[in-house]
C-alpha cells in the first residue's frame, strides 16, 4: 500500500527565501507524480506533473524533481512570495489503480511580508 | 488546465435529508472521476471511483448505500450524501482526467462544503 509522508509539516519563512518541500512515497511502482496546491478552503491547483520517466518539471519558480527508484520528490520554490502562502500535497499515481491519486498530509507554507 | 467545476460550492442541510453535489469536466470528457473527502487540517481521502456507465468502486470503509455516485455522462459525475448526519459534515471534491490518453494529468475541482445540522 503507498503510503506519502511530507516533510515539514509546517514552515514559515520571509518573503524572497528559496524553498524545498519534501515528499517521500513507498511504492516505486508509480506512473506519475503531481504537486498541488491548495489555499484555505478550496480546491486543489495542479503545480506540476511529472511523468515516472522524467527527472524534473520546471514552471516559472517552481522545479519538481522526482527520484522514482528512491521514492522522493521535491518541490524547489524560488524566491518566495506572500502569494505562495498555501498548503502545498504531493501525490504519486500508482501504476494499475484506474488513476487514483495518494496524497500526504501537505506542507502548508506561509511566506513572511 | 483543464476545467472541473462543481456544484453547489456550500450546502447546508437538515440531518436526515439528502444532499447532491455535481461535478462536471466543462472542456474535456472524463470516462472516470474521483471523489475525495478532506477534513479540516487532514489530507484528501479517496472515497470512490466513479466510471461513466457502469457502477462506481468505492473505497473500503465507504458505504456505498449512503454516498450514491452517478456517472451518467462523459462530462459529469454525481454524489448524493443519503440520510446525512452532522458527521458527514467535510469538504468534498472532485477530480477527473481527460479521456482518450494525455499525460495522466488530474485536474480538480472547487470543492462542495457540506454542513449537516
Amino acid at each position: 500500500k503507498q503510503e506519502v509522508t511530507q516533510i515539514p509539516a509546517a514552515l514559515s519563512v520571509p518573503e524572497g527565501e528559496n524553498l524545498v518541500l519534501n515528499c517521500s512515497f513507498t511504492d516505486s511502482a508509480i506512473y506519475n507524480l503531481q504537486w498541488f496546491r491548495q489555499d484555505p478552503g478550496k480546491g486543489l491547483t495542479s503545480l506540476l506533473l511529472i511523468q515516472s520517466s522524467q527527472r524534473e518539471q520546471t514552471s516559472g519558480r517552481l522545479n519538481a524533481s522526482l527520484d522514482k527508484s528512491s521514492g522522493r520528490s521535491t518541490l524547489y520554490i524560488a524566491a518566495s512570495q506572500p502569494g505562495d502562502s498555501a498548503t502545498y500535497l504531493c501525490a504519486p499515481r500508482p501504476y494499475n489503480q484506474g488513476g487514483k491519486l495518494i496524497f500526504g498530509q501537505g506542507t502548508e507554507l506561509s511566506v513572511k511580508p | 488546465g483543464a476545467v472541473v467545476s462543481q456544484h453547489p460550492s456550500w450546502v447546508i442541510c437538515k440531518s436526515g435529508t439528502s444532499v447532491k453535489i455535481e461535478c462536471r469536466s466543462l472542456d474535456f470528457q472524463a470516462t472516470t472521476m474521483f471523489w475525495y473527502r478532506q477534513f479540516p487540517k487532514q489530507s484528501l481521502m479517496l472515497m470512490a471511483t466513479s466510471n461513466e456507465g457502469s457502477k462506481a468502486t468505492y473505497e473500503q470503509g465507504v458505504e456505498k448505500d449512503k454516498f450514491l455516485i452517478n456517472h451518467a455522462s462523459l462530462t459529469l459525475s454525481t454524489l448524493t450524501v443519503t440520510s446525512a448526519h452532522p458527521e458527514d459534515s467535510s469538504f468534498y471534491i472532485c477530480s477527473a482526467s481527460p479521456s482518450g490518453g494525455g499525460t495522466g494529468e488530474l485536474f480538480f475541482g472547487e470543492g462542495s462544503r457540506l454542513t449537516v445540522l
